[in-house]
């Protein structure tokens, strides 16, 4: 079936801007995540939601940056006032729980990610 | 700070060599540890995982040793092949969905 989707695929703005990035889940996810991937560097989390709960939005680095999500379809990662430092891929992830070995963990399925450069 | 350290940062392996990419942590309260695998342009996929109460696991030509008193986790790639190129991240898990992840290992395989 069809995985993660992201859009759009490559975001170009000038420092100042908002942008808002889209993520459309595997069908039947009940959990989401975004990500932020910069250069040469690992995955740093951001926001996660699970179904009707609230999200945990430990990760966000600055108020510019919220989240929201539609139910346990879309959603969408808006960052406000963008700087130079905000330029990275940013990734979404979605995920049903379930029993790994004797372990209930989310098994996380990536989108291909939204790279930003913000000039 | 990052609570999962990695390395090497990258590496280049012969075809039919073996890759090891090799991973630290400090928090005990983790007890789940994948490792994921990213072509470029092309988000992670999970490739195999352990819990801390087993000291390997062997998936295809992919294994995880985990040494629990040391906090220390490794993949190893058996007979690596131009197509296991890659870059390689570590991760850990203290809860049923928050990952820490390394920093990541470009693996090159020559033909």
């Amino acid at each position: 079936g069809a995985g993660v989707s992201q859009s759009p695929s490559n975001k170009v703005t000038e420092k100042g801007k908002d942008v808002e990035l889209r993520c459309d889940p595997i069908s039947g996810h009940t959990a989401l995540y975004w990500y932020r991937q910069r250069l040469g560097q690992g995955l740093e989390f951001l926001i996660y939601f699970q179904g009707n709960s609230a999200p945990d939005k430990s990760g966000l680095p600055s108020d510019r940056f919220s989240a929201e999500r539609t139910g346990e379809s879309v959603s969408t990662l808006t960052i406000q006032r963008t700087q130079q430092e905000d330029s990275a891929v940013y990734l979404c992830a979605s995920s049903l729980r379930r029993l790994l070995g004797v372990q209930y963990r989310h098994e996380q399925f990536f989108g291909p990610g939204t790279r930003l450069t913000v000039l | 700070q990052q609570q999962v350290k990695q390395s090497p940062q990258s590496l280049i392996v012969q075809k039919g060599g073996i890759s090891i990419i090799n991973c630290a942590y400090e928090n005990t309260a983790f007890d789940y540890f994948p490792w994921y695998q990213q072509f470029p342009g092309k988000g992670p996929a999970l490739l195999i995982a352990i819990r801390p109460d087993v000291s390997e696991k062997k998936e295809g030509r992919f294994t995880i040793s985990f040494n629990k008193s040391a906090k220390q986790f490794s993949l190893h790639i058996m007979d690596s092949q131009p197509g296991d190129s890659a870059t390689y991240f570590c991760a850990a898990s203290s809860n049923d969905y928050k990952l820490s992840f390394g920093a990541g290992t470009t693996v090159t395989v020559r033909a």
